[in-house]
């Protein structure tokens, strides 16, 4: 079963307006993290924003806002005010840890987004 | 030089061939990961070193050999590969292996095909 769940294979919006990336996550741990990445044509995978599982108030970071829903297990990012340099594939990941004790990151298979001039 | 660098970032190979991926981080960083990403599946991972240490295989093939010599450069050597190896090799470091808050660092990738 998949552990991140990212139903939007594609989004698009309108320059200067917010959008929404969905994100749904299954784990059984009391204790885990959540990040978003962007991931432009180049390649090079950059952090965005991150989500504590204990975390009370949802996580800011510039324009993007991590919109989170621990009792539905969802963990959107919101992005404000969206500019052309926005468009990316944009990855939810959740933090868990192997048998060895190596923490890794479990990635969804990402939203492309594209903002519209 | 900052961050995570990789080179080559285009590499083209045949199955009979031996080549290596190399990555180095400027980051004073102790893990350091390869991660697999294939067209249109999620993103894998395929090793973890922390503090020089492999600390994780996902049951990764043999002809895909990792070195990590010290915290600041990782090795991939390929050898006889097949063509569904052709993907982005993304290198990634972070400050440890585990905790609360440990964002991992990525590098621009090595594209690489297989013919």
């Amino acid at each position: 079963a998949q552990k991140i769940t990212q139903t939007q294979p594609g989004m698009f919006v309108q320059e200067k307006e917010a959008v929404t990336l969905d994100c749904t996550y299954d784990t059984s741990d009391q204790s885990y993290g959540l990040f978003w990445y962007k991931q432009p044509s180049s390649g090079e995978m950059i952090f965005l924003i991150y989500q504590g599982s204990y975390d009370e108030q949802n996580a800011t970071e510039g324009r993007y806002s991590l919109n989170f829903q621990k009792a539905r297990k969802s963990a959107n990012l919101v992005i404000s005010a969206s500019q052309l340099g926005d468009s990316a594939m944009y990855f939810c990941a959740m933090r868990e840890y192997s048998q060895g004790g190596s923490e890794k990151l479990v990635f969804g298979k990402g939203t492309k987004l594209t903002v519209n001039p | 030089e900052t961050g995570v660098t990789q080179t080559p970032r285009h590499l083209v190979m045949g199955m009979t061939n031996k080549k290596s991926l190399k990555c180095e981080q400027h980051l004073g960083h102790n893990a350091m990961y390869w991660y697999k990403q294939s067209a249109k599946k999620p993103l894998e991972l395929m090793f973890v070193y922390n503090f020089k240490e492999q600390t994780e295989n996902n049951s990764v093939p043999s002809r895909f050999s990792p070195e990590c010599p010290n915290s600041s450069h990782l090795f991939l050597h390929l050898h006889t590969l097949q063509p569904e190896d052709s993907a982005l090799y993304l290198c990634a470091s972070s400050q440890k292996t585990s905790g609360t808050y440990n964002e991992q660092f990525f590098g621009p990738g090595t594209r690489l095909t297989v013919l």
